[in-house]
């Protein structure tokens, strides 16, 4: 079955203890993307990559990193995550080009207390 | 640079009513557009997708679109909703030229709440 997986689902940790979300597609795809969803906000762009070691900012880069060591694999790392990072994160991923549909994963919910 | 407006954040409708969630856009460009649809506790899925031709566009449980250029809109629609469609929709879209832009825009996001 065709999908994107991420890890863990649900998070609830401290201020500044370093943080990995991981995200996994097992349909190829060249393009991956992490977004956050804030009430009233929709989804906001975080980084996106178009291939392995290719990686870009979006519209809300700062306090996050990104990395592109594999095809399938586009983890989410926070190094010192603050209260104002919790939000629930989605990874997507499709095909190379603008008219092609993302696939989304189920979301993490993250709680930085 | 591309943005998007979902006119409504929320949309209450009785069961077997009709529906238009309204979306606008602005771009200098071409564009692709798209609707998705999340249900609670789930990621996004594609609704429908406008690249070219064909003006209304049907996607799936019901749902069609209509993309008028002129208006720089594409309001969702759908003849009878059920209780299932109940869930947040967004429009969003992706602008062509060359392909050197893969970044997609989301709306804010409306809230369809069907009622028994």
């Amino acid at each position: 079955e065709a999908q994107v997986t991420q890890n863990p689902r649900y998070l609830i940790t401290v201020t500044g203890k370093k943080l990995t979300v991981t995200c996994s597609q097992n349909m190829n795809h060249e393009y991956m993307s992490w977004y956050r969803q804030d009430p009233g906000l929709g989804l906001r762009q975080i980084y996106y990559s178009m291939n392995v070691e290719v990686t870009d900012k979006g519209d809300v880069p700062e306090g996050y990193k990104v990395s592109r060591k594999e095809k399938r694999n586009f983890p989410l790392i926070l190094e010192s995550p603050s209260p104002n990072q919790t939000s629930l994160y989605f990874c997507a991923s499709s095909l190379i080009g603008t008219n092609q549909p993302q696939h989304f994963g189920d979301g993490t919910r993250l709680s930085i207390l | 640079a591309q943005s998007v407006t979902q006119l409504d954040s929320q949309v209450p409708v009785f069961e077997e009513a009709p529906v238009e969630l309204r979306c606008n856009y602005s771009s200098s460009v071409s564009v692709y557009l798209f609707w998705y649809v999340q249900y609670p506790n789930q990621g996004l899925q594609l609704l429908l997708k406008y690249l070219s031709g064909s003006t209304l566009v049907k996607g799936i449980n019901g749902f069609e679109a209509e993309f008028n250029k002129s208006q720089t809109s594409f309001h969702l629609r759908k003849p009878s909703v059920h209780i299932s469609d109940t869930a947040e929709y967004f429009c969003a879209v992706s602008v062509g030229s060359g392909g050197s832009n893969y970044k997609l825009t989301f709306g804010k996001g409306t809230l369809l709440t069907v009622n028994p």
